[in-house]
């Protein structure tokens, strides 16, 4: 029963330092996609798929970069840290985009950058 | 472009009463679906009710429900009979289809404290 996973749950980086937020999900869901969460600012799409080797740009990608050679994993990749990217970062998935269901949550990573 | 707004970004209400948070948004788009989630300071995102803009219908979740004026383009969250462990942060998300496929827009949020 573990839903989204989403791994570390919290980190801390230099700036200029790349490292990978790893996401994971068991329940067959062909949308997975990636938030960022900042005070005051709801939470902003980075990228997103629609399925194994399908992704695309949400509304703030600069930075970033996913990939999606499973169904399962969508990892989001920060290439050089910045202090910009300092957030707390949200994993999700869902069924297809006929489907009326809503997306289902990991629990976040929380990401410094220093 | 979809919008979606939360324009009372904190709020208080006593145990056992009633509080009704509001959400507007704006869009083109005859075919969506609303959502409200609740953020506890655990962080996760939980999802509270959820309502089709084709049905007029509102949707209604035990002590959740909500007044959806498609016209007005206004979904607001009812939480009766309050209690403290709906002392959360909650979302307003719209979610439309694009493209063949389908993005959320969020709004800011509401901070909700719930008083003993």
């Amino acid at each position: 029963n573990a839903g989204v996973t989403q791994t570390p749950k919290f980190q801390v980086l230099k700036t200029g330092q790349s490292m990978t937020l790893q996401c994971a999900q068991d329940m067959n869901h062909e949308y997975m996609s990636w938030y960022r969460q900042d005070p005051g600012m709801g939470l902003r799409l980075i990228h997103y798929s629609v399925g194994a080797g399908i992704t695309d740009q949400g509304e703030v990608p600069n930075g970033y970069n996913v990939s999606r050679s499973t169904t399962e994993d969508f990892p989001l990749r920060l290439l050089s840290a910045a202090p910009s990217q300092t957030s707390v970062y949200f994993c999700a998935s869902s069924r297809t985009v006929y489907s009326n269901q809503p997306q289902h949550f990991g629990d976040g990573t929380r990401l410094s950058i220093l | 472009a979809q919008t979606v707004t939360q324009s009372q970004p904190e709020m208080s209400v006593q145990e056992a009463e009633t509080v009704t948070l509001s959400c507007t948004y704006d869009t083109s788009e005859n075919n969506y679906y609303l959502f409200w989630y609740k953020q506890p300071p655990s962080r996760q995102m939980i999802l509270v009710i959820r309502q089709e803009a084709y049905k007029q219908q509102n949707a209604t979740e035990n002590r959740f429900s909500v007044n959806f004026q498609k016209a007005a383009k206004s979904f607001s969250l009812k939480i009766s009979d309050s209690q403290l462990g709906d002392t959360a942060m909650y979302f307003c998300a719209f979610r439309y289809t694009t493209s063949g496929t389908y993005k959320y827009i969020f709004g800011t949020g509401t901070r909700l404290k719930v008083l003993a």
